[in-house]
Order: structure tokens, then C-alpha cells, then sequence
């Protein structure tokens, strides 16, 4: 069965600072990973996503991720990181029963 | 365009009554996703309907249904509620085919509380 993992439940960042959270899956096929970012009492927003091709993919906001297939690691980065970054961020991978399947989130503060 | 769209915003029951609530998908989307996240957690999968019918399940009682309208609308049902059951639900649409149908988009969601 396909899980996600999500190794750091809070991270703390100084603003202009880089920011990297981890993601880890465990899924047989070829995935299709995303990125999302929810807002306290929101939606979800999808920052990017990896279907196949290039390994490093952009997304919204300026975040990038790398896909690596021989760590099973789907890892996000931001080179400087805004206040309006504060925010929770969910790693996902979509299986062959059309479902996505959701870590358990990095909670992401940043201090001035 | 419009997102998705979800009512109500916020919703209180009591332990036992029946609750539905409504989704609206991205214009051209024909597909419809729910998602229950409980505080503090990831969000989890329910149901996936496309063209009415339902194409996934997750691990759920049969207390939750749902259903999809030819407008691809959806309404998410829940009987006999538990404090459990409650969360924030999700509705997320995406569009039908190969990749595409897991780049889901999501509404704003549902705070369902359970007294």
C-alpha cells in the first residue's frame, strides 16, 4: 500500500532563509507526488507536481522539488522564505485507486 | 473561473443525526473527491465519484455516502453521527485522465463539530 511520511512535524525558519521539508513515499509503481500548502482553517493549495520527466519541477510561490527514485524522496525548497510562508505543507502521492494519500504535514513558522 | 465550492462553511450537530454536505467542482472537471482531515492530521480519503459513479473508496463505514449529479455536483452524506466524525471535510475536483485525474484542486472545506 502506498504511504507517505513526513519526517518533521514543525519546522522554524528565520525569514530570508532557505527552507527545505522532507517527504518520503512508499508506493511500487511509478508515483505522481504533489505539494500542498494549507492556510490555518483553509483549503488545500497545490504548490507543484511530479508526473514524470525532469526531475526538479517549479511550482507556485517560488517553491521547487526534487524527485529522487533511489531515496523514495520527494523533498520541497524555497531559496528565501516570506512571512506569508507560515503555513502547513502536506506531501501526497496518487495511487492506482484514483486516491491521493496525505502525509501527516510539516507545520512551517517564520520568525522575523 | 470560479474553485471548487463547498457548503456550508461550518456546521454543528449532535451525536446521531444525519448530516449532508454540498460540493461544486471547477468548471469543466468532471471528477469529485472527499477528503475527512481531523485536526492535526492529513486529510483522508473518502470517496472519488466520476460521472456518477463511484470510482474509490476508502476506509470508511457505510455511515458515509455520496453521490454526484449530472451537473458533476456532489453531496457527501453521513448517518448516525460519532464525535468522531468530527473535521474539516474536503471536496476536491480534477479532470478526467491518466495524471490529471490525481491533480486534484480542493474547496475550502466543511468544519463539521459533533456534540
Amino acid at each position: 500500500a502506498q504511504s507517505v511520511t513526513q519526517p518533521d512535524i514543525h519546522i522554524t525558519v528565520s525569514e530570508g532563509a532557505s527552507l527545505e521539508l522532507r517527504c518520503n513515499y512508499s508506493y511500487g509503481a511509478t508515483p505522481y507526488l504533489f505539494w500542498y500548502v494549507q492556510s490555518p482553517g483553509q483549503g488545500l493549495q497545490l504548490l507543484l507536481k511530479y508526473f514524470s520527466g525532469d526531475t526538479l519541477v517549479q511550482g507556485i510561490k517560488g517553491f521547487e522539488a526534487e524527485f529522487k527514485r533511489s531515496q523514495s524522496s520527494f523533498n520541497l525548497r524555497k531559496p528565501s522564505v516570506h512571512w506569508s510562508d507560515a503555513a502547513e505543507y502536506f506531501c501526497a502521492v496518487g495511487s492506482n485507486d484514483y486516491k491521493l494519500s496525505f502525509g501527516a504535514g510539516t507545520t512551517v513558522t517564520v520568525r522575523a | 473561473d470560479a474553485g471548487v465550492t463547498q457548503s456550508p462553511t461550518h456546521l454543528i450537530k449532535t451525536r446521531g443525526q444525519h448530516v449532508t454536505l454540498r460540493c461544486s467542482p471547477i468548471s469543466g472537471h468532471k471528477s469529485v473527491s472527499w477528503y475527512q482531515q481531523v485536526l492535526g492530521q492529513g486529510p483522508q480519503f473518502i470517496f472519488q465519484y466520476y460521472e456518477k459513479e463511484e470510482r474509490g473508496r476508502g476506509n470508511f463505514p457505510d455511515r458515509f455516502s455520496a453521490r454526484q449529479f449530472p451537473n458533476y455536483s456532489s453531496e457527501l452524506n453521513v448517518n448516525a453521527l460519532l464525535l468522531g466524525d468530527s473535521a474539516l471535510y474536503l471536496c476536491a475536483s480534477s479532470l478526467n485522465g491518466g495524471a490529471f485525474s490525481y491533480e486534484q484542486y480542493f474547496g475550502p472545506g466543511t468544519r463539521l463539530t459533533v456534540t
